[in-house]
């Protein structure tokens, strides 16, 4: 069971948009910043979000990351096959001294 | 360009101990904190714990499930970052990543990852 809180699976068609949820409390996600991940099969995962809504250099800008409260969300607009992976989200946790991830989103681009 | 190559994974019994190495390039190692990650076969990711800089004191964290079993460590002259783990269970199987915490989000985001050391425990 893990500290944050995520769908175990979305999908879209190509060029939807998709929203992954990252649901926490407010010893985490409530007072702290958020990061994404994206796992692609077989690969390690690569930063695709950091401070909730701040995209590292190469990622398509059709990726975002906005925060509400104790939740985050990611979303991914103009859905491509190559979106198909894992995606998880982390935070800070005040509470357990250390970094809480969700359990991960698998996307299924149909 | 940023690198990081994990080495020393393997097989292990249970109640055994096993050390994996980080070697980082590319960057100057000293100035950041660093972390490992794992992830059980067919699961999600699972933080280990980290490291600080120098510049932060060198201090640790752990998580519950590992605290008092794991012993995270650095040579900054050798660019290395080490997970030394004791007393392992079947649990500990798992990929272990090393990560980077990135200097432009407070460390608070890993930016780079190597390509992970699998660990398998059992008897």
């Amino acid at each position: 069971q893990s500290v944050l809180t995520q769908p175990p699976s979305a999908s879209g068609t190509p060029g939807q948009r998709v929203t992954i949820s990252c649901s926490g409390s407010s010893s985490n996600i409530g007072s702290k910043t958020v990061s994404w991940y994206q796992q692609l099969p077989g690969t390690a995962p690569k930063l695709l979000i950091y401070y909730t809504n701040q995209r590292p250099s190469g990622v398509p800008d059709r990726f975002s990351g906005s925060k509400s409260g104790t939740s985050a969300s990611l979303a991914i607009s103009g859905l491509q096959s190559e979106d198909e992976a894992d995606y998880y989200c982390a935070a800070w946790d005040d509470s357990l001294n250390g970094v809480v991830f969700g359990g991960g989103t698998k996307l299924t681009v149909l | 360009e940023v690198q990081l190559v994990e080495s020393g994974g393997g097989s292990a019994q249970p109640g055994r101990s096993l050390r994996l190495s980080c070697s980082a390039s590319g960057f100057t190692f000293g100035d950041y904190a660093m972390s490992w990650v794992r992830q059980a076969p067919g699961k999600g990711l699972e933080w280990v714990g980290l490291i600080r800089s120098k510049a932060y004191g060198g201090t640790t964290e752990y998580a519950a499930s590992v605290k008092g079993r794991v012993t995270i460590s650095r040579d900054d002259s050798k660019t290395i970052a080490y997970l030394q783990m004791n007393s392992l269970k079947t649990e500990d199987t798992a990929v272990y990543y090393c990560t980077r915490n990135g200097g432009h989000c407070g460390g608070d985001c890993y930016d780079y990852w190597g390509q992970g050391t699998l660990v398998t425990v059992s008897s």
